[in-house]
Parts: structure tokens; C-alpha cells; sequence
């Protein structure tokens, strides 16, 4: 298993650019997550989804869309980049079982900066 | 703002020396996750606490939820240079919205 890819780990935009951060699970799982991480500040939720065709709204959404057609992908699609959206970003995704445990599975992250 | 708060955000220790990092939500979580960041890497799950008041450890780091479960804390005993990164919180708002506080950047000097 692969576990959580994310493409690409490097790109580098221009303001009112935009481009998809790809991300995709071969691990069934049916929760799927976006973060955005920048210094001094953590991890911010940016987008999930419980499940194909179910997406729904994180702590920083604006400027981000998102869609999920298929279990394993879950593409960030960034319509006109600012240089405010420069971070790095981390793909999750999770199972949760019935005992109320579960774990979040990242990828290795993709590196935006934009300019 | 961010709703999830972790302290301290920094913290320089000995090798061999204690560290603790606390975890202070706004709300009432179902549970809370722990994760550990390694520099230039990924977060890697290392514990979830369910239970109030729940305490569970793992070799040398104790890992504590609250009785009213809003806060938490990572205590990491005798620290070594592998434990070197940044410890994140996460706490559960409803099904599947994971919320991750600030982390707190450890590091170990030899």
C-alpha cells in the first residue's frame, strides 16, 4: 500500500494562478481532510469529507474548493492564488471505527508558494 | 481564531531532562489524538484518548485527557534526541472534523 500520495510536492505560482493539489488513498478509507500548515500556527483545516460526494467546510476555507467523485481522490483546487495561500499543505485521511478510535494517515505534504 | 491551544510553543531541554506540553480546547471534545512532526516531515498519529480523565502510556511518554474533556497534556520522561519535533493535539468537533492546536517545537540538546 501507498498509503496517502500527494502531487506535486513543489510548485511555485504566480498571483491569480490556479492549480489542483492532487490527493489520493488506497487505503478505503472514507474520511479525507486538507491542511494547511504555516509557521506559529498548527495545522488548519481547510476542507473534508465523510465519504464520496460529501464535502463540507474546515476552519479556512475560502479560496479552496474541493470535490470527492471516487473513495480515493480528493483534489484542492485553488482558483486564483494569492500569496496569502502560500504553505505547505497536507493531505489526511482516516477510518474511524465503532469504538470511537481511529488515526489520521497524512502525506508527505506539497509545498506551494506563490508569488 | 484557532480554537484548539497548545503550550508551550517552544521548549529547549537536556537530553535526559522531563517535557511536558499541554492541550486547551474552547469546547468539549469527544476525544483528542496525539501527533508527533519530525523537522521537513509529516505528522504521525501516536495516541487517541477516548474517556475522561483517561491516562495511557507508551515506554516514556504518559499521555493524560481531562475530566471535563477540554484539555490534555504529553509528558515525555527523560528525554532523548530522538524525541526531537514538533508534538500537535487534535481534537475531534464532531464526526471526522479534526481540529489541531498550535504544537509545541521540542528540542533536545545533547
Amino acid at each position: 500500500n501507498a498509503g496517502v500520495t500527494q502531487t506535486p510536492k513543489f510548485q511555485v505560482l504566480k498571483t491569480g494562478q490556479s492549480m489542483t493539489l492532487q490527493c489520493a488513498q488506497d487505503m478505503n478509507h472514507e474520511y479525507m481532510s486538507w491542511y494547511r500548515q504555516d509557521p506559529g500556527m498548527g495545522l488548519r483545516l481547510i476542507h473534508y469529507s465523510v465519504g464520496a460526494g460529501i464535502t463540507d467546510q474546515g476552519e479556512v476555507p475560502n479560496g479552496y474548493n474541493v470535490s470527492r467523485s471516487t473513495t480515493e481522490d480528493f483534489p484542492l483546487r485553488l482558483l486564483s492564488a494569492a500569496p496569502s495561500q502560500t504553505s505547505v499543505y497536507f493531505c489526511a485521511s482516516s477510518v474511524q471505527f465503532r469504538d470511537g478510535t481511529g488515526e489520521l494517515f497524512f502525506g508527505e505534504g506539497s509545498r506551494l508558494t506563490v508569488l | 481564531g484557532q480554537q484548539v491551544m497548545q503550550i508551550p510553543q517552544y521548549q529547549h531541554v537536556q537530553e535526559g531532562e522531563d517535557f511536558t506540553t499541554y492541550c486547551n480546547s474552547s469546547t468539549t471534545l469527544s476525544n483528542i489524538q496525539w501527533y508527533k512532526q519530525r523537522p521537513g516531515g509529516h505528522p504521525v498519529f501516536l495516541i487517541q484518548l477516548v474517556k475522561s480523565g483517561e491516562v495511557k502510556k507508551q515506554k516514556r511518554l504518559t499521555f493524560q485527557f481531562g475530566e471535563a474533556k477540554k484539555n490534555s497534556s504529553l509528558h515525555i520522561t527523560a528525554t532523548q534526541t530522538t524525541d526531537v519535533g514538533t508534538y500537535f493535539c487534535a481534537g475531534e468537533r464532531g464526526t471526522y472534523k479534526y481540529i489541531f492546536g498550535t504544537g509545541t517545537r521540542l528540542k533536545v540538546l545533547a
